[in-house]
């Protein structure tokens, strides 16, 4: 079975650039989730969907950080302009339903964002 | 509200050692525990979880975590070290209809020869 792809791996930008991260996940998965991770800490959620719709953005910093899943499958999170504070790993992740059944939730690898 | 706690910044265990990482956690209602481990410029891999059941769980690479009601904790345990389990674990607890899980700070592991 095909694990939660990522892509790009790494970027590099400039302040104030802007960026975009792409996620599939699991498939037949429904819930998916992307969270922040400030090097040497815990994972921060930014935003987590069920299908297509939103369950909770409350951590999302929406004057700069943007997401999306169309279609209820893949997503993507955009970051217009970055700051130096967003340098980051930005990790997708997924699980079958909303992590309230105790689902396992599913991480791929991450996004490592360098902004300077 | 819900919150987990993992009282060592870093634990150092010689190999060959059994070794405990501890996490302890506060939540309303019955809690669903998991832990996670995290290698250098990877992202988090699943090892176990408790839902309900058997208060000992086992999960991968021969790792297991007994859950303590009593003394809200789920430590993560492992009989004989190996170098390669160094790395960042961490514990997160949510609770059943409760759509949130929380994270803990990570654990540093250093397994040294």
């Amino acid at each position: 079975e095909a694990g939660v792809a990522q892509s790009p791996r790494y970027k590099i930008i400039e302040k104030r650039q802007s960026v975009a991260f792409w996620c599939n996940p699991i498939s037949g998965h429904a819930t998916l989730y992307w969270y922040q991770q400030i090097l040497g800490q815990g994972p921060k959620l930014l935003i987590q969907f069920q299908n297509n719709g939103v369950v909770d953005d409350s951590q999302l910093p929406k004057d700069r950080f943007s997401a999306e899943r169309l279609k209820g499958v893949d997503s993507t999170l955009k970051i217009q302009p970055a700051k130096l504070e967003d340098s980051a790993v930005y990790l997708c992740a997924s699980s079958l339903e909303g992590f309230g059944s105790g689902n396992t939730i599913y991480f791929g690898e991450g996004s490592w964002l360098t902004v300077v | 509200a819900q919150s987990v706690a993992q009282p060592e910044d870093q634990v150092n265990v010689a190999e060959g050692n059994p070794l405990t990482v501890k996490c302890t956690y506060s939540v309303s209602g019955n809690p669903y525990l998991f832990w996670y481990v995290q290698y250098p410029n990877r992202g988090l891999q699943f090892l176990l979880k408790y839902i309900t059941g058997d208060n000992l769980v086992k999960g991968s690479y021969g790792f297991e975590a007994e859950f303590n009601k009593s003394q809200t904790s789920f430590h993560l345990k492992k009989p004989s070290a190996l170098v390669s389990d160094s790395a960042l674990y961490f514990c997160a607890v949510g609770s059943s209809g409760n759509y949130q899980l929380i994270w803990g700070a990570g654990t540093k592991l250093i397994i040294k020869p």
